[in-house]
Parts: structure tokens; sequence; C-alpha cells
């Protein structure tokens, strides 16, 4: 079974840019949530999409949005790219019930110059 | 929002120690998940706990989810260095709906 597959690994962005990230989730997976990792905030909670609709949000700027499409992929966009927004940006599905465990992609790290 | 305080931070020890990582929290969870994190990787799940007083053993790792569902530990036997690693608990507060709580984690290395 395939895990989450996120691209690009990699991107370099300038002050103001704006950026989208992509997240294909296990096939049969409709949950698919982002975490924005820093060294010195850990790991924090941007949303999560269920069946193509936002169902819960961090407390992040309205600059970070996503969406998800009817087959579960999902992508992220960041505008007006900030340096504080360098950061590896992970997703996550699982099956979106209660007590389900996430299976994480390996990130896309991203850096603002 | 819940808040997960993990110690130690940073732990270094030799090969064949045992040690114990905690993860606390005021706030009662509806389960907590154990993850492990290597470099340029997404965390891997370890476990999950949803039972207070639940104990779960995989190999040489043993985790226990406190009485009152507001604690975590996992210990670790005999630590080999491919132990190393960021050591991350993770709590969710119910109804599927609020995404994951993280501790900072557990900067973890096994020296040989």
């Amino acid at each position: 079974k395939a895990g989450v597959t996120q691209t690009p690994r990699y991107l370099i962005k300038t002050r103001g840019q704006q950026v989208t990230l992509s997240c294909s989730p296990i096939s049969g997976h409709r949950s698919v949530s982002w975490y924005q990792q820093t060294p010195g905030q850990g790991l924090q909670f941007l949303f999560e999409y269920f069946s193509e609709t936002q169902r819960n949000k961090g407390n992040f700027p309205g600059r970070f949005s996503g969406r998800q499409f009817s087959n579960s992929r999902s992508e992220m966009n960041v505008s007006t790219l900030e340096l504080g927004d360098s950061a590896l940006y992970l997703c996550a599905s699982s099956y979106g019930q209660e007590n389900q465990p996430q299976h994480f992609g390996d990130g896309t790290r991203l850096s603002i110059l | 929002t819940q808040l997960l305080e993990q110690s130690p931070q940073f732990l270094s020890i030799q090969e064949g120690e045992n040690l114990t990582v905690y993860c606390n929290s005021s706030s009662v969870f509806s389960s907590l998940q154990w993850y492990r994190q290597e470099p340029g990787e997404g965390p891997v799940l370890l476990v999950t706990v949803v039972t207070g007083g639940e104990v779960k053993k995989l190999k040489r790792l043993t985790f226990q989810f406190g009485d009152a569902r507001k604690d975590s530990s996992l210990h670790i036997t005999a630590a080999q260095p491919g132990d190393t690693g960021l050591y991350l608990c993770a709590a969710d507060s119910g109804g599927g709906a609020d995404g994951l709580t993280f501790g900072k984690g557990t900067h973890l290395i096994i020296q040989p």
C-alpha cells in the first residue's frame, strides 16, 4: 500500500511570493491534515480536510489556506510569504474517525529567503 | 487547546541503558499516539493508546497510558543506536476533527 506522498520535497521562495504544496493520501483515506514543524514550536496543526470540506482549523493567519479534491488529494497554499514561514510542512492522512492513527508523509521543506 | 509537556527535551545515553520519556497534560485525552521521527522524514506512528491504564509493548519499547488518561510514558529497555531519533507524543481530543496536539518531542541519542 503506497504511503502519503508530498510534493515537492524542497522549495525555496522569496518574501512576498506564494506557494502551493501537494499531498496525496493513502488510498481509501478521506481525511488529510496539515502541520507546520519548526525547531522552536514543534509540530503545529494547520487544518484538516475531510470529504472536500475543511473540518477544523488551527491558529494560523488567513494567508494559510487549503483545499481537498474529490480523490482526497489536498493542496495547501501560503500567500505573501514571510521569513517565519520557513518550516517543514507535513501532511497526514487517516480514515477520519475518532482515535484513528494518522500516517505522515515526509514533508515539504520550505525555505524563505 | 490542550498542551502536552514532554520530558526530557534531550537525552543522550550509552547503548544498553534504559530510559523513560514522559508526556503530561492537565487535560484528559481521547487517545494518545507516540511517533518517532528521523531527520528528513515524517513522523512514523509507533503506537496508539486509548484506554486508561493501558500498557502496550513493541519489542523493547513499553508504552503506558495513565489511569486518568492525562499522561503517558515510553520506556525503552537496553537502548540501541538504532533507537536514536525524535520521539513525539500526540493527543487526540476526540471527535476526529480537532487535529492532533503534539508535544515538542524528546531528542534521543544512543551512543555505541
